[in-house]
């Protein structure tokens, strides 16, 4: 069965502070690793994930991938109250029975104090 | 403008009814997914579909069912048989190019049973 797990489910900070967002997958064919920003509705795409160790950038945001570990992150420097959200991770498999599949992780609720 | 639509954005269901919840997407994708989502966590996965006539049960079918009779369209039926149906309903689709592409997701159905 394929699995994403991300940590912490939950933090808080003050503004200015960087956070990392983790998340560590099993998945038996894997294709891409997603990263999307839920803040009330529907989630937006932040950055998508091949290949290992090349850092995806956008403003402060950034995101790596480790194929052979088995594991991304989503780091946000200087936050902002607007970076309040809730952070998802997602993991396509491209193989077999589960081919197409699209499975997220639980979520990192992330909340920014002014 | 391209886009997913679902509606209706809210529904009441009274216990022991079904209900039919529509997906519908004009982005030309082949692929499109259901997911569940609880309040403060993260997606889960009810069914996906790679092709017209074509789905797969995800990883909380039970009580759930689909269809996908056009490339366009696919709904979901919360049936009687789902224990606790009350969430808030994601539909996404993508391009079916192995993984290689971001989901785009609807603006959500929020379903309460009453």
């Amino acid at each position: 069965e394929d699995k994403v797990v991300q940590s912490p489910l939950s933090l808080v900070v003050h503004e200015g502070d960087t956070v990392t967002l983790n998340c560590s997958y099993e998945v038996t064919n894997f294709r891409s690793l997603l990263w999307y920003k839920q803040e009330k509705k529907a989630p937006t795409f932040l950055f998508m994930l091949t290949s290992s160790g090349i850092e995806k950038k956008s403003g402060r945001l950034s995101s790596i991938l480790d194929k052979k570990e088995l594991f991304s992150i989503l780091n946000i420097t200087a936050t902002q109250t607007g970076d309040s959200a809730i952070y998802l991770c997602a993991v396509f498999n491209a193989g077999g029975t589960s081919y197409g599949k699209l499975t997220f992780g639980q979520g990192t609720i992330l909340t920014v104090h002014p | 403008d391209g886009g997913i639509t679902q509606s209706p954005k809210y529904l009441f269901r009274k216990e022991g009814q079904n209900v039919t919840l529509s997906c519908e997407q004009n982005l030309n994708h082949d692929a499109m997914y259901w997911y569940r989502q609880d309040p403060g966590q993260g997606l889960r996965l009810i069914y996906y579909s790679q092709i017209v006539n074509d789905f797969q049960k995800g990883d909380i079918a039970e009580g759930y069912s689909v269809s996908r009779e056009k490339k366009e369209s696919f709904p979901l039926t919360v049936t009687s048989a789902q224990k606790n149906p009350t969430a808030f309903y994601l539909c996404a689709s993508s391009h079916r190019d192995r993984g290689h592409t971001e989901a785009f997701f609807g603006q959500g159905t929020r379903l309460t049973v009453v």
